[in-house]
């Protein structure tokens, strides 16, 4: 079964700076997709980005981009020039391709953006 | 679209009492998913159906739970009877191919007192 660890419980970043957050996974698969998703205090869940495993270069979406190392099985997110509205709890999930195309998800960090 | 729809957004009920969920999938997705979050657990997948057959549901707690998915576009989840340790938010997903992401609904709150 796969594992996707979140270390960073709760994590702080004043407006307009830089932040990352970390993800690592356990897989011996080779064919997989990973995301990062975003859940405000309004508790919808936001797909934020996702990464091919095949795909070298890592997925960027404005401010959101990751760092995927996949010999590393690490899958960071660094949210630029950070807002207000990013205060969030992010999810990192893994998805097997081809076993039903199920999420399994991290234990989540609670970014705070500070004003 | 609207989203994936789910009913109610809230709900309080006594132990012992049955609770029914409700999800309204992205028309034309043909995956369909159950999720339950709480502190202590996070996200855990319940049941997942495709096509609306049910494929996995390993993730069921226990015999309580039972979940149908009767047409492409509605899917319940059942508690009977419910307890307060079921008490968590209920997250219905939808996807097309599932590579490109699920879209979630709003989640039920369910409080078992």
């Amino acid at each position: 079964a796969q594992t996707v660890t979140q270390s960073q419980p709760e994590m702080s970043v004043q407006e307009a700076e830089t932040v990352t957050l970390s993800c690592t996974y356990d897989t011996s698969e080779s064919n997989y997709y990973l995301f990062w998703y975003k859940q405000p205090p309004s508790r919808q869940m936001i797909l934020v980005i996702r990464q091919e495993a095949y795909k070298q270069q890592n997925a960027t979406e404005n401010r959101f981009s990751v760092n995927f190392q996949k010999a590393a099985k690490s899958f960071s997110l660094k949210i630029s020039d950070s807002q207000l509205g990013d205060t969030a709890m992010y999810f990192c999930a893994f998805m097997k391709r081809n076993a039903g195309n199920m999420l399994t998800f991290g234990g989540g960090t609670r970014l705070m953006v500070k004003p | 679209d609207a989203g994936v729809i789910q009913s109610p957004r809230h709900e309080v009920t006594e132990m012992g009492q049955e609770v029914t969920l409700r999800c309204k999938p992205i028309s034309g997705h043909n995956s369909l998913f159950w999720y339950r979050q709480t502190m202590m657990r996070g996200l855990e997948l319940l049941i997942y159906f495709n096509n609306n057959v049910p494929i996995d549901d390993s993730g069921m707690p226990e015999d309580r739970f039972s979940a149908k998915m009767p047409n492409a576009s509605f899917s319940t989840l059942k508690i009977q009877p419910s307890e307060p340790r079921d008490s968590a938010v209920y997250f219905c997903a939808s996807s097309l191919e599932g590579v490109e992401g699920y879209t979630f609904g709003s989640g039920t709150r369910l409080t078992v007192v």
